[in-house]
């Protein structure tokens, strides 16, 4: 079996901070995910990847950078933290067959001071 | 565009009571339905899934079916326990060329022994 490596668990950073979160898997699966996971609001997608080097963006792109420089590989910036800002950041995979599932990594939980 | 609706946010229970979750959808397509269950401290994981009219998801005591016409796909749980307490997801998969997910916003069930 695989899994899903995210570091750190937890984040803790600064108003207006650059903060990278990283994920790696070794499935070998093509597609790989980042959520956004707050209470009360379920998990909305931020960026996707369905490929080395590709990056497409989901519904909560704004204020995230992405990147995808190997298959195993996908991180995610916040460009600059918001005062107060708690989340818990889920990377997942899954392969490029449908109806296949996602498999998801423990999470990165992120506090902004 | 495609999504999916959870009723209920929490919910609490004793041992041994019946579970019902509700989940309807919203899709273009024929998608994959799936439901999947977050123990604290973890990521989502797939508990099961169904991909035709009528089909019958389970696991762990937990059944779902699929139905197309109500565009409901309910989880069920005729007597739960207390390690049965998580967040649970019903989701969406249609497959656009890739792997496209959409999640409720999760229910969280508390089981009181």
């Amino acid at each position: 079996g695989g899994i899903i490596t995210q570091t750190p668990k937890f984040l803790i950073g600064q108003e207006g901070q650059k903060l990278t979160l990283k994920c790696q898997q070794n499935f070998n699966h093509d597609t790989m995910y980042w959520y956004r996971q707050d209470s009360g609001k379920g998990l909305r997608l931020i960026y996707y990847s369905i490929t080395e080097n590709d990056l497409q963006k989901g519904d909560l792109s704004e204020g995230y950078d992405a990147s995808r420089e190997k298959k195993s590989s996908f991180s995610l910036t916040v460009t600059s933290a918001q005062k107060n800002e708690m989340a818990v950041f889920l990377c997942a995979s899954s392969m490029a067959i449908s109806n296949e599932r996602l498999f998801f990594g423990h999470g990165t939980k992120l506090s902004v001071l | 565009g495609d999504s999916v609706t959870q009723t209920e946010g929490q919910v609490a229970l004793s041992e041994e009571d019946f579970l019902t979750i509700h989940c309807n959808y919203s899709a273009s397509g024929y998608p994959t339905l799936f439901w999947y269950v977050q123990y604290p401290g973890e990521g989502p994981q797939l508990l099961f899934r169904a991909s035709r009219d009528k089909e019958k998801g389970s696991s762990r005591g937990f059944e779902a079916t699929y139905d197309k016409g109500t565009t409901s796909f309910h989880l069920r749980k005729a007597s739960v326990q207390e390690s049965d307490s998580a967040v649970y997801y019903c989701a969406l998969s249609e497959n656009t060329g890739y792997q496209n997910f959409y999640f409720g916003k999760g229910t969280s069930l508390t089981v009181i022994p």
